[in-house]
């Protein structure tokens, strides 16, 4: 099956940096999502983008299908970005998603 | 964007005992959810697919009688936890889509602890 890598497994920044989490996987998708797990485990959705760049407020996501892997930027990084984020892909009619193993991001203060 | 609901958040059950959790899309149809099992600091993993109206399709290396699913309608899907022990002690967290595109949206998973 399809292999979904991320890094840098963790992260420590200093509040105000910006940082780029990279997401590589092993085959051609038709899904790609961005989560950000919250201290309580709730995934919130950050991108949809099985291709092309997308924005949100200080979040944006590129994805190269054709090279076969996805970047999450963090901009002025804040200590509430802090948490797990995960990369998703599925390739497949199925939906099934296959997740990486994470990023932890920690922003201190 | 879509909502997702689990229930319960948290249980606590003891050795031999089936648990039920809901998961319920609150502002859409699935007629596919999905079920996932995720482990202290560890990634999520896919369990089964669960399809309205159909049998479940399980992952290699999930046992079907232990982790019963059912799919009643368009809105709800249970998993239960059959005789639970305590290494089935994990977070559970399910997630469904719209018919339109191929973005999935997750529930506030279920903290199940076996004692």
């Amino acid at each position: 099956g399809i292999q979904v890598e991320q890094s840098p497994p963790d992260l420590i920044l200093q509040e105000g940096a910006n940082s780029t989490l990279r997401c590589n996987f092993s085959d051609s998708v038709n899904n790609l999502q961005w989560f950000h797990q919250n201290p309580w485990g709730q995934l919130i959705n950050l991108f949809y983008i099985p291709s092309g760049t997308k924005q949100n407020g200080r979040l944006s996501a590129t994805t190269v299908a054709t090279e076969r892997y996805s970047l999450l930027y963090i901009s002025s990084s804040q200590t509430t970005d802090s948490g797990v984020y995960f990369c998703a892909v599925a390739s497949s009619n199925t939906g099934k998603l296959i997740f990486g193993q994470g990023t932890t991001l920690q922003v201190k203060p | 964007g879509a909502v997702v609901s689990q229930h319960p958040s948290w249980v606590i059950c003891k050795s031999g005992t089936s648990v039920k959790i809901e998961c319920r899309s609150l502002d859409f149809q699935a007629t596919t959810m999905f079920w996932y099992r995720q482990f202290p600091k560890k990634s999520l993993m896919l369990m089964a697919t669960s399809n309205e109206g159909s049998k479940a399709t399980y992952e290699q290396g999930v046992e079907k009688d232990k982790f019963l699913i059912n799919h009643a309608s368009l809105t709800l899907s249970t998993l239960t936890v059959t005789s639970a022990h305590p290494e089935d002690s994990s977070f559970y967290i399910c997630s469904a889509g719209d018919t339109f595109s191929y973005e999935q949206y997750f529930g506030p998973g279920t903290r199940l602890t076996v004692t």
